[in-house]
């Protein structure tokens, strides 16, 4: 198994333009988290799934971010417009039922 | 979910045992303690949960007190590998939906392995 695989691993753009970060989550794995880490707020949780559906997204910080599960394989996170302060590492995770969560190497975010 | 309490940093000389201490004493009946950790410019990698009991597996060791208020996540031969922010979470243990499935995340300790 290749992991929790995560795209791109690095992206830089300009303020105001759109960003979708992906995820693909281990197989068999029904519950998905999206973080976010800055140096000054450490590991935040952004909002997470169970079978598909989105659970808590009490994290994600402003209208601008939305996330989405279309089937159990792959979940975007989206910035639309993107701002300077958005600039973080993102990680996703995934986990079945109670087990330990498996995290992907983040997508490192500039945004310029 | 209980609130967990972690030095901010701590050295350990390779070979040596690390003991990475957490207090939680307002942790409940049904909430777990789970370690994670984080190496430099990767995710986070689970080492071991436990509920009352001392746990082990290949990566470390984990020392539950009686009252179950604090832990202690032992690495008993530290390598420079194990450079790391090792973070202490309590979490329920539902087996359901909700915010039993949450893992949040504290500020951690950072753990220095020198030679």
């Amino acid at each position: 198994d290749a992991g929790v695989i995560q795209s791109p691993r690095h992206e830089v753009t300009e303020m105001g333009q759109e960003v979708t970060l992906r995820c693909k989550p281990i197989s068999g794995h029904n519950s998905l988290f999206w973080y976010r880490q800055t140096m000054m707020r450490g590991l935040e949780l952004l909002i997470y799934f169970n079978n598909n559906v989105p659970i808590d997204d009490s994290g994600m910080p402003e209208d601008r971010f939305s996330a989405k599960m279309p089937n159990a394989s792959f979940s975007t996170l989206k910035i639309q417009p993107s701002e300077p302060r958005d600039s973080a590492v993102y990680f996703c995770a995934g986990r079945r039922d109670t087990t330990e969560a498996f995290f992907g190497q983040g997508t490192r975010l500039t945004v310029v | 979910d209980a609130k967990t309490t972690q030095p901010t940093s701590m050295d350990c000389a390779e070979g040596r045992a690390a003991n990475l201490p957490c207090n939680h004493s307002t942790i409940s009946g049904n909430e777990y303690v789970y370690w994670y950790r984080q190496i430099h410019s990767q995710g986070p990698q689970y080492i071991i949960h436990g509920l009352k009991n001392n746990e082990t597996n290949e990566m470390a060791s984990l020392i539950i007190t009686e009252d179950r208020k604090s832990s202690t996540l032992i690495l008993p031969h530290a390598t420079l590998r194990d450079t790391a922010v090792y973070y202490c979470i309590v979490r329920p243990a539902r087996r359901n939906t909700g915010t039993a499935s949450k893992l949040t995340f504290g500020t951690g300790t950072r753990l220095q392995v020198t030679l």
